[in-house]
Order: C-alpha cells, then structure tokens, then sequence
C-alpha cells in the first residue's frame, strides 16, 4: 500500500519568514494531494490540494509542488503570520482511492 | 464550514464502561471514517464506511466498533473501555469516489479512561 513520509515534525519560524514542509510518497499510481491544517482542538481542514497533471498550485501565501518522478511534494507558505501555527498533515490518494496522511508537522510562528 | 457534529466533545470514565462516540453530518455523503489520532498526532484511520449497511476495519486494529443503520450517523462503540484506549477519536466525511475525496473533520471526542 500507500506510504507517505514528512518532514520535518517539528517546525519553528519566525514571523514573516516563509516555511517549508515536505512529502515524499511510494506509491506512482497515486493522483491527488491534498495539505491539511489542524488548529488545536479542531479537527483537521483541508487547505489546499493538487492533482498529478499539475506541477505547482498557488492560493494566497500557500502553494504546494509537486514532483512526480522524485514522488515528492511540498507545502510553502511565505510570509507566515501567528495565525499559521497549527499542525499540518500531507496525504496522497493512491490507486486503490485510498487516502494515506503523513505523520504532521507542528508548525510554530515566532512573533 | 463542515456540518459534521461529534459528541460528546470530552469524556472521563472508568475502566470496563461501555462507550458510545456519536458523529453525525448533515450533507448527504456517502463516506464516513473514525480516525484515532494520539499525542503524538499521528492520524490513524481504524474504520470507515462506504454507504449505509457498509462498515470496514482500517489500518490500524481497533476493539471498537462502528455500525451505519442511517447515511448522516456513524456512531463508535467500545464495549468495554481500558486506559489503552484513552486518545483522541476523529469523525470525518467525504462524497463518494468520483469525486475530489475532500474529507471534512469533525472537532474530535477526547477520551480518557481511567
């Protein structure tokens, strides 16, 4: 099956600095992508998400890439705000339409 | 916003009670899952639905389990509760497989068993 690895667990940054998380993914049927955010004591939500015929999508201050061949994909998110502290997950959507998270990144904004 | 509902939200209760974890969404999906997620935040899907009548075990071996007598309820039985079970436990929903597969989180049941 489907093993999504991510990195790092832990991310701290300081405001207005941009940060970086990525994924890397095994299975080379999978085709969606999705990031999702989790804010302490809610339940995680999704933010953005891009499918395999697509290299790079942007919303706002987020943007992830995708890199197919190397079966990795990553989250940006550039001029972070205290608001942007929250655990975020990666997933891939594998060939069997099964969704398979990452292990989450706490994410720390430094004020 | 999801309209997807748990309750209750917190629950402290002794070893050997029965528990139900209620969730319930309000748009009409057809897929439904039970996430435990543990401290260290890892997500792990121990069961999900395809539709009314359909339960399936997840990755990660559960004594709980689930029914789906009704499309909008999702209901998590443990029959008899142990410290081991303590974690927290996410409810979600998506439309079925043709589409994006976006799954919409309920804001969890935080379980302590003492």
């Amino acid at each position: 099956g489907e093993n999504v690895e991510q990195h790092p667990s832990t991310l701290s940054v300081q405001e207005g600095d941009s940060a970086v998380i990525k994924c890397t993914y095994s299975d080379s049927a999978s085709n969606y992508f999705p990031w999702y955010k989790q804010e302490l004591g809610k339940g995680p939500q999704l933010i953005i998400d891009i499918r395999s015929n697509v290299g790079e999508k942007k919303d706002q201050r987020i943007a992830v890439t995708l890199n197919k061949t190397a079966k990795h994909f990553s989250l940006h998110i550039t001029e972070t705000q205290p608001e942007d502290s929250a655990v975020y997950f990666c997933a891939a959507k594998g060939g069997n339409e099964k969704l398979t998270f990452g292990t989450g990144t706490r994410l720390t904004i430094i004020p | 916003e999801a309209d997807i509902y748990q309750t209750p939200r917190y629950l402290v209760i002794g070893t050997g009670k029965k528990i139900t974890l209620e969730c319930s969404q309000t748009m009409g999906h057809d897929k439904m899952y039970w996430y435990q997620q543990d401290p260290g935040m890892e997500l792990h899907l121990i069961h999900y639905s395809y539709g009314v009548n359909s339960t399936e075990k997840g990755d990660l071996s559960s004594e709980s389990t689930v029914s789906r007598i009704r499309t909008e309820h999702f209901p998590l039985t443990l029959e008899s509760a142990r410290p081991s079970h303590t974690s927290q436990y996410l409810c979600a929903s998506s439309e079925g497989f043709r589409h994006t597969g976006e799954l919409f989180f309920g804001e969890g049941s935080r379980l302590t068993v003492l």
